[in-house]
């Protein structure tokens, strides 16, 4: 298997642009998480879905973040207008199921850069 | 907020040592997991152990856990160059949602 997949793996952008990230989770896997790291604030969970379905987006920090779902392969994480405090890296995580024992399954990250 | 907290912040000491973790949490648990992260790499799982638990082994890994302090111990015994990394302590709460809350990591340093 391979694993949790993100692209891209470096964005750099400027202030106001669109940026999309993308996530191809574990096969099988029916949660899907995106997660923001930066120094400051640590790792964040932004919003996490079970079966395409978004379940919890109370860590979006604001409205020019958006993500979706359309498929179980395949989630996008949107954020319009970028801005400079948005440069973090950003994590993508598949899990099986949200049972006692399951662990979650991380993807490389995408390192974003707003200038 | 962040559910756990780790205790140190970051951790120095020589190859052969023994490394240990906190990791203090707020509110009921099911489980609580440990997660290492390379610099420039994803979170790997370590080690579950769940709330009816006290203790748990994988190779050079003990974990304990005090539901009564709301506490969690990692130690990594005979510490390698190759720990180097950054480690996590996640809960997730009794409710049994997905979510895991990560603590802000302790950042470990194994000199050779």
């Amino acid at each position: 298997d391979a694993g949790v997949i993100q692209s891209p793996r470096h964005e750099v952008t400027e202030m106001g642009q669109e940026v999309t990230l993308r996530c191809k989770p574990i096969s099988g896997h029916d949660y899907l998480f995106w997660y923001r790291q930066t120094m400051m604030r640590g790792l964040e969970l932004l919003i996490y879905f079970n079966n395409n379905v978004p379940i919890d987006d109370s860590g979006m920090p604001e409205d020019r973040f958006s993500a979706k779902m359309p498929n179980a392969s395949f989630s996008t994480l949107k954020i319009q207008p970028s801005e400079p405090r948005d440069s973090a890296v950003y994590f993508c995580a598949s899990s099986f199921r949200a049972s006692d024992t399951d662990t979650q399954y991380f993807g490389p990250g995408t390192r974003l850069t707003v200038l | 907020s962040q559910q756990g907290e780790e205790d140190p912040q970051a951790l120095s000491i020589q190859e052969g040592e023994n490394a240990t973790m906190n990791c203090s949490y707020k509110t009921s648990i099911n489980n609580l997991q440990w997660y290492r992260q390379n610099s420039g790499r994803g979170l790997v799982h370590l080690i579950l152990i769940r709330s009816n638990e006290r203790e748990k082994h994988s190779g050079r890994l003990r974990v304990t856990l005090d539901t009564s302090k709301k506490s969690s111990s990692l130690l990594i015994t005979a510490s390698r160059a190759a720990d180097t990394a950054s480690y996590f302590c996640a809960t997730r709460g009794s409710s049994n949602t997905g979510k895991l809350i990560f603590g802000q990591g302790t950042t470990l340093q194994v000199k050779p």
